[in-house]
């Protein structure tokens, strides 16, 4: 247990529809990162938060978005689904904003199936 | 456009045997490189993060060095084990700190 949680487990829901995907981290870390894995690629970095603020982005769609709350909670936004947004969505905390000699942590990941 | 690459894609070896993998990475703006072990049906667990050229770092059987100049790792597993069989995750983040890049994986299979 790396003791990042990650709700739901599983959400299945609707092309065109918009879900909440939420993540809290370990204990006293403050980054937050999102990322995706679809089957048909690996694993894609979308975005960090660091302390409440955007720190880093990768390849998120405009259609996407997330926010970290002051209680260092964070929540991923997806909108307007489509069938290609089916993927399993993990989270990973970490101690540090952009120092690079800190391990990330990852959840057990959301899968989210688009239909 | 970053490419991180993992060689080989698969390995099958047997219980008792080392072996090692290799991640090649861009050899301009570096910042750091993640190792992970990804266990099926399990979240990746970090393994190392390395930072600077020349770096080697060891936890049990597991070892990794890094050449940042030439731009390329290699994990070495020592002894291998059926508990070592999983997908072993390289990731290159780049000095703007914004990029995080992981390469497809090398899936290991231990024969017992």
């Amino acid at each position: 247990d790396s003791g990042v949680t990650q709700t739901p487990k599983h959400l299945i829901t609707a092309t065109g529809q918009r879900v909440t995907l939420r993540c809290s981290p370990r204990s006293g870390d403050l980054s937050v990162y999102w990322y995706q894995q679809s089957l048909d690629q690996g694993l894609q970095f979308l975005i960090q938060y660091y302390n409440g603020e955007e720190r880093a982005k990768g390849n998120i769609l405009e259609r996407f978005s997330a926010q970290q709350f002051p209680d260092l909670h964070s929540e991923l936004n997806l909108s307007s689904l489509e069938l290609g947004d089916s993927a399993l969505y993990f989270c990973a905390s970490s101690a540090a904003g952009t120092s690079p000699s800190y391990e990330q942590y990852f959840g057990p990941g959301t899968r989210l199936t688009v239909t | 456009i970053l490419n991180v690459e993992q060689s080989p894609q698969s390995l099958h070896v047997q219980e008792g045997d080392s072996t090692n993998f290799t991640c090649s990475f861009p050899s301009s703006n570096f910042y750091a490189l993640h190792w992970y072990r990804w266990e099926t049906a399990k979240s990746p667990e970090a393994l190392f993060v390395m930072t600077l050229n020349g770096d080697e770092k060891k936890k049990g059987r597991i070892s990794a060095t890094l050449n940042t100049k030439e731009g390329y790792s290699y994990l070495y597993i020592k002894g291998s084990q059926p508990e070592d069989s999983a997908t072993y995750l390289c990731a290159f983040r780049d000095s703007s700190a914004s990029k995080i890049i992981f390469g497809s994986g090398t899936r290991l299979s231990i024969r017992p």
